[in-house]
């Protein structure tokens, strides 16, 4: 066990709709990462968060969104589902933003989208 | 530009051969660091390895071994003795300042391994 909670676990919903995803990172982490593991495109990071601010993003989509919380758990969200967002979406924490740090995997949350 | 192959795809071998997964990196940065990865069926990351590309030496923990060599920028994974509980899939990854100094992996496109009895 991590310590990363993520939330849910399954997730299946139809096109067009919007969901949130949850992420609660290890006691003490402040940087918070997600990531998409698709067939298509493998697994790719999609943005990071240090302690509520935005630092880094990769091949995330307008369609996407995050934010980090004073509480420092995150939540990603997804709209205008398309059938190729059906995706595992993982997030990783740790404890400062540069590459010296190590990240810890949550369990994932399995997104269908029908 | 910074990237991770992983030229096998899907490796087949039965319970008690040794295994090597192979790993090949891009990155002109000086500074960066490499991991392994396993993924179960069960889906989750487990977390294997980190190596500083200060630290050519290579690792042994248990049945798993990794040989780090720069000059070939390789970051192969040996698998002694394989196990069917071995079965999984395998990610190299990298993360260097070349990503804008932020700490994303950078993830290889995995290899499939299945130990059979």
């Amino acid at each position: 066990d991590s310590g990363v909670t993520q939330t849910p676990k399954h997730l299946i919903t139809a096109t067009g709709q919007r969901v949130t995803l949850r992420c609660s990172p290890r006691s003490g982490d402040l940087s918070v990462y997600w990531y998409q593991q698709s067939l298509d495109q493998g697994l790719q990071f999609l943005i990071q968060y240090y302690n509520g601010e935005e630092r880094a993003k990769g091949n995330i989509l307008e369609r996407f969104s995050a934010q980090q919380f004073p509480d420092l758990h995150s939540e990603l969200n997804l709209s205008s589902l398309e059938l190729g967002d059906s995706a595992l979406y993982f997030c990783a924490s740790s404890v400062g933003e540069g590459i010296s740090y190590e990240q810890y995997f949550g369990p994932g949350t399995r997104l269908t989208v029908t | 530009a910074q990237k991770v192959t992983q030229a096998q795809t899907e490796i087949s071998v039965v319970e008690k051969e040794d295994v090597t997964l192979d790993c090949v990196y891009e990155t002109r940065d000086t500074t960066y660091y490499l991991f392994w990865y396993k993924q179960p069926p069960s889906g989750e990351l487990v977390f294997l390895i980190r190596r500083n590309s200060f630290d050519e030496q290579n690792e042994i923990s248990g049945r798993y071994s990794w040989n780090f060599q720069k000059s070939t920028s390789s970051f192969n994974f040996t698998i002694t003795a394989s196990q069917v509980v071995d079965s999984a899939v395998y990610f190299c990854a990298l993360s260097g300042w070349g990503s804008g100094g932020y700490n994303k992996l950078i993830f290889g496109a995995g290899t499939r391994l299945a130990v059979h009895p």
